[in-house]
């Protein structure tokens, strides 16, 4: 089975710099995805980041970046330039790509960020 | 924002009693799920539809039922909710499985409580 590991329970970084949030993962698979969701205080889960295993290039959305070392089972998150409106509980998440009904997704425990002003 | 709806978005409820929550969708998409989120734990799967009458177990499906009598509707139901049971339980939607759109939108959750 596969398993997600996020070792940072919380964390915290000041208004404009850059922090990094760690994930890593268990899995037999070759072919997967991997997510990062931002959980804010009003509960509601949003779709950061997404990375498919099989490209090299990590993914980047604005000020969000990804390293994805695959062979390390790593997949960590950057948040630059970070903002107060970041602050929310981070989880990743891992998904093998398979058939129809293969797909469900493991999620990690969280990381609790808060951005400081 | 994907268009999913889930009702009630809180309950309390005494344990013993059936309790069945509903998510709604307007997206049209194949996949629905269900999780639920505890301190500690992240989300854990509970049941997941890949189709119409199509459903399937996940991580944690003790004492959960499903059905999916349309696209659009997938129930939750706690035929007699107990303490262990007392959860946010979030819905999501994925349109299919292949490649391009493996990616999952989740609804608000709703906080359930079990006394």
């Amino acid at each position: 089975a596969q398993t997600v590991t996020q070792s940072q329970p919380e964390m915290s970084v000041q208004e404009a710099e850059t922090v990094t949030l760690s994930c890593t993962y268990d899995t037999s698979e070759s072919n997967y995805y991997l997510f990062w969701y931002k959980q804010p205080p009003s509960r509601q889960m949003i779709l950061v980041i997404r990375q498919e295993a099989y490209k090299q290039q990590n993914a980047t959305e604005n000020r969000f970046s990804v390293n994805f070392q695959k062979a390390a089972k790593s997949f960590s998150l950057k948040i630059s330039d970070s903002q107060l409106g970041d602050t929310a509980m981070y989880f990743c998440a891992f998904m093998k790509q398979g058939g129809y009904n293969n797909n469900d997704m493991r999620f990690g425990a969280g990381t609790r960020l808060t951005v400081k002003p | 924002d994907a268009g999913i709806t889930q009702s009630p978005r809180h309950k309390v409820t005494e344990t013993g009693t059936p309790v069945t929550l509903r998510c709604h969708q307007t997206e049209n998409h194949r996949y629905m799920y269900w999780y639920r989120q505890d301190p500690g734990h992240g989300l854990r799967l509970i049941h997941y539809s890949y189709g119409v009458k199509d459903t399937d177990k996940g991580e944690v499906s003790d004492g959960y039922s499903v059905s999916r009598s349309k696209t659009e509707d997938f129930l939750l139901t706690l035929e007699s909710a107990t303490s262990s049971q007392t959860s946010v339980y979030f819905c999501a939607i994925s349109e299919s499985w292949t490649s391009s759109t493996d990616t999952q939108y989740f609804g608000p959750g709703t906080r359930l409580t079990v006394l």
